[in-house]
Protein backbone atom coordinates (compact mmCIF):
# COMPACT_ATOMS: atom_id res chain seq x y z
CA UNK A 1 0.00 0.00 0.00
CA UNK A 2 1.28 3.77 -0.13
CA UNK A 3 3.55 5.05 2.19
CA UNK A 4 4.61 8.30 3.19
CA UNK A 5 8.22 8.90 4.41
CA UNK A 6 9.04 12.58 6.30
CA UNK A 7 11.87 13.76 7.50
CA UNK A 8 13.33 15.24 9.73
CA UNK A 9 11.32 14.21 12.45
CA UNK A 10 12.20 17.54 14.81
CA UNK A 11 13.31 20.57 13.35
CA UNK A 12 14.20 24.16 15.23
CA UNK A 13 14.97 27.27 13.42
CA UNK A 14 15.41 30.44 14.29
CA UNK A 15 12.99 32.81 13.80
CA UNK A 16 12.92 34.53 10.77
CA UNK A 17 14.97 31.62 8.77
CA UNK A 18 13.45 29.18 6.62
CA UNK A 19 12.39 25.79 7.59
CA UNK A 20 12.32 23.16 4.72
CA UNK A 21 10.26 19.51 5.34
CA UNK A 22 10.40 16.91 2.81
CA UNK A 23 8.91 13.55 2.20
CA UNK A 24 8.32 10.95 0.06
CA UNK A 25 5.79 8.49 -1.25
CA UNK A 26 5.22 5.33 -2.76
CA UNK A 27 2.49 4.80 -5.08
CA UNK A 28 2.82 6.62 -8.17
CA UNK A 29 -0.40 7.02 -8.91
CA UNK A 30 -0.50 9.28 -6.00
CA UNK A 31 -1.86 12.79 -7.43
CA UNK A 32 -2.52 15.08 -4.42
CA UNK A 33 -0.31 16.48 -1.70
CA UNK A 34 -1.66 18.25 1.08
CA UNK A 35 0.11 19.65 4.20
CA UNK A 36 -1.48 20.11 7.64
CA UNK A 37 -0.32 21.66 10.46
CA UNK A 38 -1.36 20.45 13.74
CA UNK A 39 -1.49 22.19 17.54
CA UNK A 40 -1.10 20.15 20.43
CA UNK A 41 -4.85 18.77 21.25
CA UNK A 42 -6.31 20.25 17.53
CA UNK A 43 -7.80 18.77 14.11
CA UNK A 44 -5.09 19.01 11.26
CA UNK A 45 -5.11 21.58 9.35
CA UNK A 46 -5.01 22.15 5.42
CA UNK A 47 -2.32 24.75 4.78
CA UNK A 48 -1.78 24.11 1.67
CA UNK A 49 -2.08 21.37 -0.97
CA UNK A 50 -0.32 20.46 -4.66
CA UNK A 51 -1.72 18.25 -7.36
CA UNK A 52 0.28 16.33 -8.94
CA UNK A 53 -0.10 18.66 -12.27
CA UNK A 54 1.32 21.73 -11.05
CA UNK A 55 5.11 21.54 -9.93
CA UNK A 56 5.30 24.26 -7.31
CA UNK A 57 2.84 26.13 -5.73
CA UNK A 58 3.49 29.04 -3.10
CA UNK A 59 0.81 31.18 -0.60
CA UNK A 60 2.51 34.15 1.25
CA UNK A 61 5.19 32.30 3.12
CA UNK A 62 4.65 28.77 2.36
CA UNK A 63 5.51 27.12 -0.84
CA UNK A 64 5.69 23.51 -1.50
CA UNK A 65 7.53 21.59 -4.60
CA UNK A 66 6.54 18.25 -6.24
CA UNK A 67 9.16 16.21 -8.14
CA UNK A 68 6.69 13.50 -9.45
CA UNK A 69 9.32 11.35 -11.17
CA UNK A 70 11.76 11.29 -7.93
CA UNK A 71 8.39 11.11 -6.42
CA UNK A 72 9.49 13.52 -3.73
CA UNK A 73 7.75 16.89 -2.59
CA UNK A 74 8.72 19.56 -0.19
CA UNK A 75 7.35 22.21 2.38
CA UNK A 76 8.90 25.58 2.29
CA UNK A 77 8.47 28.22 5.10
CA UNK A 78 9.95 31.25 5.13
CA UNK A 79 10.62 34.16 7.25
CA UNK A 80 9.45 32.07 10.32
CA UNK A 81 7.15 33.50 13.15
CA UNK A 82 6.68 31.78 16.74
CA UNK A 83 3.48 30.90 15.83
CA UNK A 84 4.52 28.56 12.77
CA UNK A 85 5.50 26.08 15.93
CA UNK A 86 3.74 23.26 15.50
CA UNK A 87 3.81 19.86 14.16
CA UNK A 88 3.53 19.84 10.15
CA UNK A 89 2.46 16.42 8.38
CA UNK A 90 2.59 15.79 4.91
CA UNK A 91 0.22 13.35 3.24
CA UNK A 92 -0.52 11.84 0.04
CA UNK A 93 -3.60 10.46 -2.10
CA UNK A 94 -4.29 8.54 -5.32
CA UNK A 95 -7.67 9.95 -6.15
CA UNK A 96 -10.62 13.09 -5.32
CA UNK A 97 -12.16 11.11 -2.54
CA UNK A 98 -10.01 8.82 -1.69
CA UNK A 99 -8.07 8.11 1.83
CA UNK A 100 -5.41 10.65 2.91
CA UNK A 101 -2.30 8.94 4.12
CA UNK A 102 0.12 11.19 6.36
CA UNK A 103 4.03 10.91 7.08
CA UNK A 104 4.82 10.65 10.45
CA UNK A 105 5.02 14.61 11.10
CA UNK A 106 7.96 17.13 11.49
CA UNK A 107 8.13 19.16 15.15
CA UNK A 108 8.80 22.03 14.34
CA UNK A 109 10.29 24.47 16.70
CA UNK A 110 10.63 28.29 16.04
CA UNK A 111 13.39 29.76 18.42
CA UNK A 112 13.11 33.27 19.96
CA UNK B 1 -17.92 28.31 7.44
CA UNK B 2 -19.54 24.96 7.90
CA UNK B 3 -17.49 22.52 9.67
CA UNK B 4 -17.56 19.51 10.71
CA UNK B 5 -18.77 18.80 14.22
CA UNK B 6 -17.98 15.85 16.66
CA UNK B 7 -19.28 14.53 19.71
CA UNK B 8 -18.08 13.77 22.63
CA UNK B 9 -14.48 16.14 22.70
CA UNK B 10 -13.34 13.20 25.28
CA UNK B 11 -14.69 10.17 26.62
CA UNK B 12 -13.65 7.91 28.90
CA UNK B 13 -14.53 4.07 29.20
CA UNK B 14 -13.19 0.66 30.86
CA UNK B 15 -11.86 -1.79 28.53
CA UNK B 16 -14.28 -4.34 27.02
CA UNK B 17 -16.88 -1.27 26.81
CA UNK B 18 -19.01 -0.11 23.64
CA UNK B 19 -18.33 3.55 22.59
CA UNK B 20 -19.84 5.54 19.48
CA UNK B 21 -18.23 8.51 18.57
CA UNK B 22 -20.44 10.87 16.95
CA UNK B 23 -19.58 12.92 13.52
CA UNK B 24 -21.78 15.34 12.22
CA UNK B 25 -20.37 16.23 8.41
CA UNK B 26 -20.64 19.07 6.26
CA UNK B 27 -24.39 18.89 5.61
CA UNK B 28 -23.49 18.98 1.23
CA UNK B 29 -20.67 16.39 1.66
CA UNK B 30 -20.54 13.27 0.06
CA UNK B 31 -17.75 10.76 1.26
CA UNK B 32 -16.40 10.42 5.16
CA UNK B 33 -13.84 9.18 6.69
CA UNK B 34 -12.34 8.09 9.81
CA UNK B 35 -9.14 8.75 11.29
CA UNK B 36 -7.16 7.97 14.23
CA UNK B 37 -4.05 8.97 15.98
CA UNK B 38 -2.48 7.61 19.14
CA UNK B 39 -1.14 10.05 21.34
CA UNK B 40 2.39 11.81 19.20
CA UNK B 41 1.67 9.65 16.56
CA UNK B 42 1.10 9.71 12.80
CA UNK B 43 -2.93 10.20 11.72
CA UNK B 44 -4.03 7.06 10.63
CA UNK B 45 -6.82 6.49 8.20
CA UNK B 46 -9.57 3.85 9.27
CA UNK B 47 -12.43 3.89 6.99
CA UNK B 48 -13.96 5.81 4.44
CA UNK B 49 -17.68 5.55 3.75
CA UNK B 50 -20.30 6.46 0.30
CA UNK B 51 -23.66 5.87 -0.43
CA UNK B 52 -24.44 4.21 2.77
CA UNK B 53 -21.82 1.83 2.44
CA UNK B 54 -17.93 1.59 3.30
CA UNK B 55 -15.43 2.12 0.75
CA UNK B 56 -12.24 1.01 2.08
CA UNK B 57 -11.11 0.20 5.17
CA UNK B 58 -7.99 -0.10 6.60
CA UNK B 59 -6.24 -3.37 8.49
CA UNK B 60 -6.93 -1.52 11.76
CA UNK B 61 -10.71 -1.82 11.12
CA UNK B 62 -11.53 -4.90 12.17
CA UNK B 63 -14.57 -7.13 13.36
CA UNK B 64 -14.74 -4.75 16.45
CA UNK B 65 -15.24 -1.65 14.48
CA UNK B 66 -18.16 -0.40 12.85
CA UNK B 67 -19.75 2.39 11.20
CA UNK B 68 -22.98 3.98 10.54
CA UNK B 69 -24.99 6.86 8.92
CA UNK B 70 -28.59 6.31 11.08
CA UNK B 71 -29.98 9.35 9.76
CA UNK B 72 -28.99 12.50 7.37
CA UNK B 73 -26.93 14.25 9.18
CA UNK B 74 -24.94 11.91 11.80
CA UNK B 75 -22.20 9.36 11.22
CA UNK B 76 -20.76 7.10 14.10
CA UNK B 77 -17.77 5.15 14.62
CA UNK B 78 -18.51 2.25 17.25
CA UNK B 79 -16.13 0.24 18.81
CA UNK B 80 -17.87 -2.84 20.40
CA UNK B 81 -15.20 -3.84 22.59
CA UNK B 82 -12.75 -1.38 23.84
CA UNK B 83 -9.36 -2.64 24.38
CA UNK B 84 -6.06 0.06 25.76
CA UNK B 85 -4.76 -0.16 22.55
CA UNK B 86 -7.78 1.93 21.14
CA UNK B 87 -6.96 4.81 23.36
CA UNK B 88 -6.57 8.15 20.97
CA UNK B 89 -8.19 10.84 19.05
CA UNK B 90 -10.62 10.02 16.58
CA UNK B 91 -11.05 12.59 13.73
CA UNK B 92 -13.83 12.16 11.47
CA UNK B 93 -13.52 14.06 8.20
CA UNK B 94 -15.96 14.77 5.11
CA UNK B 95 -15.41 15.63 1.88
CA UNK B 96 -17.40 16.93 -1.29
CA UNK B 97 -18.15 16.26 -4.38
CA UNK B 98 -15.82 16.20 -6.77
CA UNK B 99 -13.33 18.36 -4.33
CA UNK B 100 -10.02 17.17 -3.07
CA UNK B 101 -9.82 18.80 0.42
CA UNK B 102 -11.18 16.83 3.65
CA UNK B 103 -12.43 18.61 6.49
CA UNK B 104 -11.78 17.39 9.68
CA UNK B 105 -13.63 17.81 12.92
CA UNK B 106 -11.92 18.89 16.15
CA UNK B 107 -11.77 14.80 17.18
CA UNK B 108 -12.81 12.85 20.18
CA UNK B 109 -10.19 12.07 22.73
CA UNK B 110 -10.82 8.28 23.62
CA UNK B 111 -9.49 6.85 26.80
CA UNK B 112 -10.03 3.09 27.45
CA UNK B 113 -9.05 2.63 31.34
Amino acid sequence: GENVEQHPSTLSVQEGDSAVIKCTYSDSASNYFPWYKQELGKRPQLIIDIRSNVGEKKDQRIAVTLNKTAKHFSLHITETQPEDSAVYFCAASTNRDDKIIFGKGTRLHILP
Amino acid sequence: EPEVTQTPSHQVTQMGQEVILRCVPISNHLYFYWYRQILGQKVEFLVSFYNNEISEKSEIFDDQFSVERPDGSNFTLKIRSTKLEDSAMYFCASVGGGSYEQYFGPGTRLTVT
